[in-house]
C-alpha cells in the first residue's frame, strides 16, 4: 500500500509568518508531486507541481522536492487569514493519485 | 472557462437503493478520474478514463459501483445497491494530459442511512 503521510495539525502561524507543510512518501518511483488547497466543504484547489529535485517558487509559495529523502515541503510566505485551510499533499505514480489526510493550517490575524 | 461539474452535491439514500453521480469535466480534457473521500480518511482513486475508456479501475471497492463514459464527455458513477459504507464525498477531476494536473470539482456528498 502506498502511503503518503502528512502531519495533521492544526499548524497556527501569525499573519505575515511563514508556514512550512511537510509531506513524506513510500514509494521511490513516484515522479509527480503536487499541493492542493481545500477550503471546508469546498473541492480541493491545485496550488503548486513540481517534478524535479530542488525548489520551485510561484508568488508566496515554494516546493520543494527531495527524491532521495521522500520529501516534499510547501513554504507559504508572509501567511495571510485567506490561507486558512487544509493542505494536500499528492504523489502521482502512473495514473494514479495518492493523497494524504491533509494538514489544516490556520493562520491568525 | 467552465471547472468541473458534479450532479448532484449531496444525496442522501437509504441502504438497498440506487444512486447515479455524474461529473462533467472541463471542456477538452481526455482524462477523467473518480476519487472517494471517507470521513476522517484521505482521499482515494476509484478510477480512471481516457475518453471513453476505461484506463485503470484497480480502486473501484467492488462490483456495486459501476463507471461509464459514453461517448468521452460526461461521466457517471452508480453504486447499487447502496451500502452503509458508501458514505462519503465523490470526487471528480480531469487533466488534459495524463501527466498534467488534476482539476477537482466540488464533490458530490453521499449519505446512506
Amino acid at each position: 500500500q502506498k502511503e503518503v503521510e502528512q502531519n495533521s495539525g492544526p499548524l497556527s502561524v501569525p499573519e505575515g509568518a511563514i508556514a512550512s507543510l511537510n509531506c513524506t512518501y513510500s514509494d521511490r518511483v513516484s515522479q509527480s508531486f503536487f499541493w492542493y488547497r481545500q477550503y471546508s466543504g469546498k473541492s480541493p484547489e491545485l496550488i503548486m507541481s513540481i517534478y524535479s529535485n530542488g525548489d520551485k517558487e510561484d508568488g508566496r509559495f515554494t516546493a520543494q522536492l527531495n527524491k532521495a529523502s521522500q520529501y516534499v515541503s510547501l513554504l507559504i510566505r508572509d501567511s495571510q487569514p485567506s490561507d486558512s485551510a487544509t493542505y494536500l499533499c499528492a504523489v502521482k505514480e502512473s495514473n494514479q493519485f495518492y493523497f494524504g489526510t491533509g494538514t489544516s493550517l490556520t493562520v491568525i490575524p | 472557462e467552465a471547472g468541473v461539474t458534479q450532479f448532484p452535491s449531496h444525496s442522501v439514500i437509504e441502504k438497498g437503493q440506487t444512486v447515479t453521480l455524474r461529473c462533467d469535466p472541463i471542456s477538452g480534457h481526455d482524462n477523467l478520474y473518480w476519487y472517494r473521500r471517507v470521513m476522517g480518511k484521505e482521499i482515494k482513486f476509484l478510477l480512471h478514463f481516457v475518453k471513453e475508456s476505461k484506463q485503470d479501475e484497480s480502486g473501484m471497492p467492488n462490483n456495486r459501483f459501476l463507471a461509464e463514459r459514453t461517448g468521452g464527455t460526461y461521466s457517471t458513477l452508480k453504486v447499487q445497491p447502496a451500502e452503509l459504507e458508501d458514505s462519503g464525498v465523490y470526487f471528480c477531476a480531469s487533466s488534459q494530459v495524463p501527466r498534467g494536473e488534476q482539476y477537482f470539482g466540488p464533490g458530490t456528498r453521499l449519505t446512506v442511512t
